[in-house]
């Protein structure tokens, strides 16, 4: 089975443009999380989303938005790009909405904003 | 506010060694998920053990195993017989028990295995 998948793998984007960011959950996940790494740090939680509704959000300004389709695949949306958007972002999904659920990790899109 | 923290950002271990990486937390739940992730230079992120807090026997996963220490909220991660694929970035995380809880996660720890 395909695991998570993310496109692009990496972007290169200029001060002030927009980005959309797509992941794809593995078959059967209803729930898929957003998280930011900014190099040589840990992830940081943008949002959650879970049967297409939003159930979570991270502290990350209104730039940020995402979204959640019928078929469970996700875009994360950034607008107006700062040069401190630059990042791995990391896409997971997850089989449910529990914490005991396993979070499965896609292999990121390097974002750099120059 | 939970917060995770890794005081090691980088360890070193030789090949077929044992090595320890800490991670302390701070919580005032009683019922939470506790995780390590590894994240190979290939950056996908692989989750290695998991631990339920309410779980007193200590997780293992072949040579991984934890230290989980509920009162002095510590969660160590050993590594038995280190191998060169275990060489990568190890992360410490914490979700708190319920539906729909964001991962938190440390720094994170820089674990170079030496042949």
């Amino acid at each position: 089975d395909a695991g998570v998948t993310q496109s692009p793998t990496h972007l290169i984007k200029t001060r002030g443009q927009q980005v959309t960011l797509r992941c794809s959950p593995i078959s059967g996940h209803k729930s898929v999380s957003w998280y930011q790494q900014v190099l040589g740090q840990g992830p940081q939680f943008i949002f959650q989303y879970y049967e297409k509704e939003e159930r979570g959000r991270g502290n990350f300004p209104d730039r940020f938005s995402a979204r959640q389709f019928p078929n469970y695949s996700s875009e994360l949306n950034v607008n107006a790009l700062l040069l401190g958007d630059s990042a791995l972002y990391l896409c997971a999904s997850t089989l449910g909405g529990s914490s005991y659920n396993e979070q499965f990790f896609g292999p990121g899109t390097r974002l750099t904003v120059l | 506010a939970q917060t995770v923290t890794q005081s090691q950002p980088e360890m070193s271990v030789q090949e077929a060694e044992t090595v320890t990486l800490s991670c302390t937390y701070d919580t005032s739940e009683s019922d939470y998920y506790l995780f390590w992730y590894k994240q190979p230079p290939s950056r996908q992120m692989i989750l290695v053990i998991r631990q339920e807090a309410y779980k007193q026997q200590n997780a293992t996963e072949n040579r991984f195993s934890v230290n989980f220490q509920k009162a002095a909220k510590s969660f160590s991660l050993k590594i038995s017989d280190s191998q060169l694929g275990d060489a990568a970035m190890y992360f410490c995380a914490y979700r708190r028990a319920g539906n729909n809880r964001k991962l938190i996660w440390g720094l994170g720890t820089s674990l170079a295995v030496n042949p």
